[in-house]
């Protein structure tokens, strides 16, 4: 079946720094992938959508310039985390769309903890 | 109103116990339905779709009330590793259709 790669699975960081999240689909071709970040307790909220070779599509709230996505490939999608904060420590979720009728592959999710 | 709304929970049950599930969702476009479960710390994982007709998976049965905007999860015979959090998820409509909307989802655990 259709996989999706993410990592790293877990990272600390200190504040301010930056944090790459990469999400590679191993045997498909991802044209579209969708983040996702869960707080505890609470539901997965979809922060934007990549799209291969044009610009991310940002959902109202995220900050389009602290989230920084890249969509260069058919097979590699990145998030990058800039200048990292304690309240942006959660779980980071990679999806894409694998076939007919909305099928969806997500990654196995990134645990940012920010200290 | 949310989006999609689940039963809050969380729900302690016996092995071999029949419980329910139940979500709503406000969209009344929304044209996909499906419920996934997430295991602890782990990513979602697609459980089953849900369509009008209903549908089952062996212990697993989904129904969608298009009318009513609801959507329920049966699970017969419950078993321990059955235990994990049940997301009712949405699609959008029109040119959002692609999108996934999650419930905050019900915790269920089963009992020995």
């Amino acid at each position: 079946g259709a996989v999706v790669s993410q990592h790293p699975s877990r990272v600390i960081c200190k504040s301010g720094t930056s944090v790459k999240i990469e999400c590679r689909s191993l045997d498909f071709q991802a044209t579209t992938m969708f983040w996702y970040r869960q707080f505890p307790k609470q539901s997965l909220m979809l922060m934007a959508t990549s799209n291969e070779g044009s610009k991310a599509t940002y959902e109202q709230g995220v900050e389009k310039d602290k989230f920084l996505i890249n969509h260069a490939s058919l097979t590699l999608s990145t998030l990058t985390v800039t200048s990292a904060h304690p309240e942006d420590s959660s779980f980071y979720i990679c999806s894409a769309q694998t076939g007919f009728n909305y099928g969806y592959t997500f990654g196995s999710g990134t645990r940012l903890t920010v200290v | 109103r949310k989006e999609v709304e689940q039963d809050p929970g969380p729900f302690n049950v016996p092995e071999g116990a029949t419980v329910a599930f139940n979500c709503t969702y406000s969209n009344s476009a929304s044209q996909s339905f499906f419920w996934y479960r997430q295991d602890c710390r782990k990513e979602p994982k697609l459980l089953m779709s849900v369509y009008s007709s209903g549908n089952e998976d062996g212990r697993f049965t989904a129904q969608l009330n298009r009318a009513s905007q609801y959507i329920s999860l049966l699970i017969r015979d419950s078993k321990l590793s059955d235990s994990a959090t049940y997301l009712c998820v949405v699609t959008g409509s029109g040119g959002s259709n692609y999108k996934l909307t999650f419930g905050k989802g019900t915790l269920l655990t089963v009992n020995p």
